[in-house]
């Protein structure tokens, strides 16, 4: 069975901290593609990035960083100086590399205070 | 301008009466999927198809139909919408006949069923 846990539902920090969001996920495939989309208080979806299972180079882009662990089945994000326009809903997902479907976490609400 | 396009963007309607919201893309995408997003439930997906004419349940697919007749176009349909049915719902594409590539979502479409 796939499954995707993001276990903080809520997180609070005050503007310029570092903020980590945690995903957890479950897989019997040995290929697979991890995701993070962001979803802003207008409410679309935008991609932020994708990763095989192949690679497990961590990633940066700008403030954000990406560490995958396979070990651990994690894929967590990293927010360095958080600003108030990260206050988002963050999801993790995952697919699989051989089905056609794809499985979102719960979501973890970042509030950024100014 | 590359995008997904849902309407209605908001939907109030009564229990058992028809409803279509309809999902079109413009990015010749071969994959296209619909998900619900609830409170504390994350997204799920509803259905998907990996081309015209192919179509397979996700993992909450009572109560819904879809069709893809077009490359392009992906409609949801509820035959007899009931409460439980109040969501937020989003269509996707992603480039390929697989679920390794990113998803495009389009704006949304919240669903009140009274």
């Amino acid at each position: 069975a796939q499954k995707v846990t993001q276990a903080q539902t809520e997180i609070s920090v005050v503007e310029k901290e570092d903020v980590t969001l945690d995903c957890v996920y479950e897989t019997r495939d040995t290929t697979y593609y991890l995701f993070w989309y962001k979803q802003p208080p207008s409410g679309e979806l935008v991609f932020l990035i994708r990763r095989n299972s192949f690679d497990e180079q961590n990633e940066i882009s700008g403030r954000y960083s990406w560490n995958f662990q396979k070990s651990t089945s994690s894929f967590n994000f990293t927010i360095t100086a958080s600003q108030v326009v990260d206050s988002a809903v963050y999801f993790c997902a995952l697919s699989s590399g051989t089905g056609n479907q794809f499985y979102f976490g719960t979501g973890t609400s970042l509030t950024v205070i100014p | 301008e590359a995008q997904v396009t849902q309407n209605p963007r908001y939907l109030i309607t009564v229990t058992g009466k028809k409803l279509t919201v309809t999902c079109s893309q413009n990015m010749n995408h071969e994959y296209m999927s619909w998900y619900r997003q609830d409170p504390g439930l994350g997204l799920r997906q509803i259905y998907y198809s990996m081309n015209v004419e192919v179509t397979d349940k996700g993992d909450v697919p009572e109560g819904y139909k879809v069709s893809r007749k077009e490359k392009r176009n992906f409609p949801l349909i509820l035959e007899s919408p009931s409460p439980n049915q109040t969501s937020l719902y989003f269509c996707a594409s992603s480039r390929q006949g697989a679920t390794n590539e990113k998803l495009f979502f389009g704006s949304g479409t919240q669903l009140s069923v009274l």
